[in-house]
């Protein structure tokens, strides 16, 4: 299993700022995902955080809108640059761990308002 | 047509009840299924996998069609503390894994 922790777990931003959203895993793995989740929606991946190369985003999700750092094994970060009131969403980190299920372990999100 | 689609729920049902929870999947290449609990303001955790001959974990039992890419989830003897969002999942393989998740099912369970 992972267990999984952000920060911050929820915040109040004004339009035009941005955020950093931290994940931290207790274990080493290979690959970060970044999900949004809007009210009422799925999710929705935003983009694989790769260590050591660059993200890869999904068709909608560009990386100056949603820069994300992977400096090691264990920690990642998105950035939601330039904010308007419909980035308003929970945020979620995960990663895959693969034993028999390859089951995805979740972070507890961060739930994002922009006003 | 989405990837993934789910019964739009939800499901309001009594305790001891027995509901069931459908699911359709559009990519002939998927090739895992899974079923994910969402409690409210939570983050969505493995409820089961799906196996193409069917399992049981419980009350819980997942059945795979992939002639008619359809996927379902049985829940016997309701209790309270199913009430939650039942997420379809699917990985698909096209040339890399991708997992899609479907909207949710939203189930209520009274007492």
């Amino acid at each position: 299993s992972a267990v999984i922790s952000q920060k911050p777990s929820r915040d109040i931003c004004q339009r035009g700022t941005s955020l950093t959203i931290q994940c931290q895993v207790d274990s080493q793995v290979t690959m970060m995902f970044w999900y949004r989740q809007q009210p009422g929606q799925s999710l929705t991946l935003i983009a694989t955080a790769n260590q050591g190369s660059e993200a890869t985003y999904e068709s909608g999700f560009v990386i100056d809108k949603f820069p994300i750092s992977r400096p090691n094994l264990t920690f990642s970060t998105l950035t939601v640059s330039n904010m308007s009131p419909e980035d308003s969403s929970i945020y979620l980190c995960s990663v895959e761990v693969w034993t028999a299920n390859n089951e995805q372990f979740f972070g507890p999100g961060t739930r994002l308002t922009v006003l | 047509r989405k990837e993934v689609e789910q019964d739009p729920g939800p499901f309001n049902v009594p305790e001891g009840a027995t509901v069931a929870f459908n699911c359709t999947y559009s990519n002939s290449a998927s090739q895992s299924f899974f079923w994910y609990r969402q409690d409210c303001r939570k983050e969505p955790k493995l409820l089961m996998s799906v196996y193409s001959s069917g399992n049981e974990d419980g009350r819980f039992t997942a059945q795979l069609n992939r002639a008619s890419q359809y996927i379902s989830l049985l829940i016997r003897d309701s209790k309270l503390s199913d009430s939650a969002t039942y997420l379809c999942v699917v990985i698909q393989n096209t040339g890399g894994f991708k997992t899609i998740f479907g909207a949710g099912t939203r189930l209520f369970v009274k007492a």
